[in-house]
């Protein structure tokens, strides 16, 4: 149980293009959902929280008109990547709760190339 | 300083080997998780713990409170557990029991 579904794995476009990621709760109510991006050999590092039905909580540093988040539904949020460009390719990747308490459930990323 | 601190950074062993990864951490905690994320980026949560110790097949993850350090064994390695791993706190300077903050991970290769 508790899976996590990420959609597209892979997207190479060009400079301007916008990108959607979307994030899905396949067997469990998300009480909130977390996006991450990672740069090559670093750590993660947290964007934004995302609670269903309320605007996100952006980390500090991270443009909220660059990086759009919308939490439609218990199971779905997804991450909209305008207007990008090379600095923006990196390796995105959401997770979800079900309960603080409990462990965050990663989806299995997606690799953006902007060329 | 990063608030949380893993070592080694980087761990090759030979299969078979016992294997151990430490994680110290400088703030206050409501909990610490253990990640593993293999080659292509997809990240499996091995462990979440606020005291004593867990073991799942292979991997055992105890935690120390007071001296605010952790530690995940893997017994009898294989290449196939060869990733990298992530120690990940809750609790931190992010002000919220579930945000999580990273140490940089653990680059482990399990050789034949």
């Amino acid at each position: 149980g508790a899976v996590v579904s990420q959609h597209p794995s892979w997207v190479i476009c060009k400079s301007g293009t916008s990108v959607k990621i979307e994030c899905r709760s396949l067997d469990f109510q998300a009480t909130t959902m977390f996006w991450y991006r990672q740069f090559p050999k670093q750590s993660l590092m947290l964007m934004a929280t995302s609670n269903e039905g309320s605007k996100a909580t952006y980390e500090q540093g991270v443009e909220k008109d660059k990086f759009l988040i919308n939490h439609a539904s218990l199971t779905l949020s997804t991450l909209t990547v305008t207007s990008a460009h090379p600095e923006d390719s990196s390796f995105y990747i959401c997770s979800a709760i079900r309960d603080p308490n409990q462990p965050q459930h990663f989806g299995d990323g997606t690799r953006l190339s902007i060329l | 300083k990063n608030e949380v601190e893993q070592s080694p950074q980087n761990l090759t062993a030979q299969e078979g080997e016992f294997i151990t990864i430490n994680c110290s951490y400088s703030v206050g905690i409501s909990a610490l998780h253990w990640l593993q994320q293999h080659p292509g980026g997809g990240i499996v949560s091995l462990f979440m713990l606020s005291s004593g110790k867990k073991k799942h097949g292979r991997l055992i993850a105890t935690i120390n409170i007071q001296e605010k350090h952790s530690s995940l064994h893997i017994t009898a390695s294989h290449p196939r557990d060869s990733a990298v791993y992530i120690c990940a706190v809750n609790g931190g300077s992010g002000g919220s029991n579930y945000k999580l903050t990273f140490g940089k991970g653990t680059l482990l290769t399990v050789n034949p």
